[in-house]
């Protein structure tokens, strides 16, 4: 089946400093997103982005499909960008099947 | 709209014991999914319903049944808890196809808490 990998696995800023969080999938994909997950567990969606580039805010996104991979970035980071952030995809496949990366941890200091 | 509920929110078991996780949808979505989360370890799918009356494995479906009974449910159920399961659960759901991206999003339940001694 299809292999996620994200990097770094962690993060530690300083607040105002960008970040950028990486995804590399193994096989074209139909459905790529980001999550975010805060220090209570919640899951909120950030992006779903399989191709091309998005941005919300602080938050921007690009997907280079034909070269199987994500990028996050976070610029200006604030202490409430810290938790988990993940990514996760459905393969072309045909397959129903969602994966998902083992996540990058972001830690923001005051 | 609730989106995704998911009951028990936490739950001690003894190890033998059974239970079911409940998961209900109220956005008519055709694909639900059943997460374990422990940590250091991403979100990894245990089992997950292209559609009513379809499930299929997923990554790590050892001690775990479902069941989808109709489009809104998709109950996980474990039918002699072991230690190695106490996790956290999540359900999720997808409205399939290449819609525009809200018909594309990942809804996730809240969690549910499961410790099992």
């Amino acid at each position: 089946g299809i292999q996620v990998e994200q990097s770094p696995p962690d993060l530690i800023l300083q607040e105002g400093a960008n970040s950028t969080l990486r995804c590399n999938f193994s096989d074209s994909v139909n459905n790529l997103q980001w999550f975010h997950q805060n220090p209570w567990g919640q899951l909120i969606n950030l992006f779903y982005i399989p191709s091309g580039t998005k941005q919300n805010g602080r938050l921007s996104a690009t997907t280079v499909a034909t070269e199987r991979y994500s990028l996050l970035y976070i610029s200006s980071s604030q202490t409430t960008d810290s938790g988990v952030y993940f990514c996760a995809v459905v393969s072309q496949g045909g397959s129903e099947k969602l994966v998902f990366g083992k996540g990058t941890k972001l830690t923001v200091n005051p | 709209n609730a989106g995704v509920t998911q009951t028990p929110k936490f739950q001690v078991l003894k190890t033998g014991q059974s239970m079911t996780l409940q998961c209900a949808q109220d956005m008519n979505h055709n694909s639900m999914y059943w997460y374990r989360q422990d940590p250091g370890m991403g979100l990894r799918l245990i089992y997950y319903s292209a559609s009513e009356g379809t499930t299929d494995k997923g990554e790590v479906p050892n001690g775990y049944n479902v069941s989808r009974l109709n489009k809104r449910e998709f109950s996980l159920r474990l039918e002699s808890a072991a230690p190695s399961q106490t996790s956290v659960y999540f359900c999720a759901c997808r409205l399939q196809g290449r819609g525009g991206r809200s018909g594309n999003t990942i809804y996730f339940g809240e969690g549910s808490w499961l410790t099992v001694v």
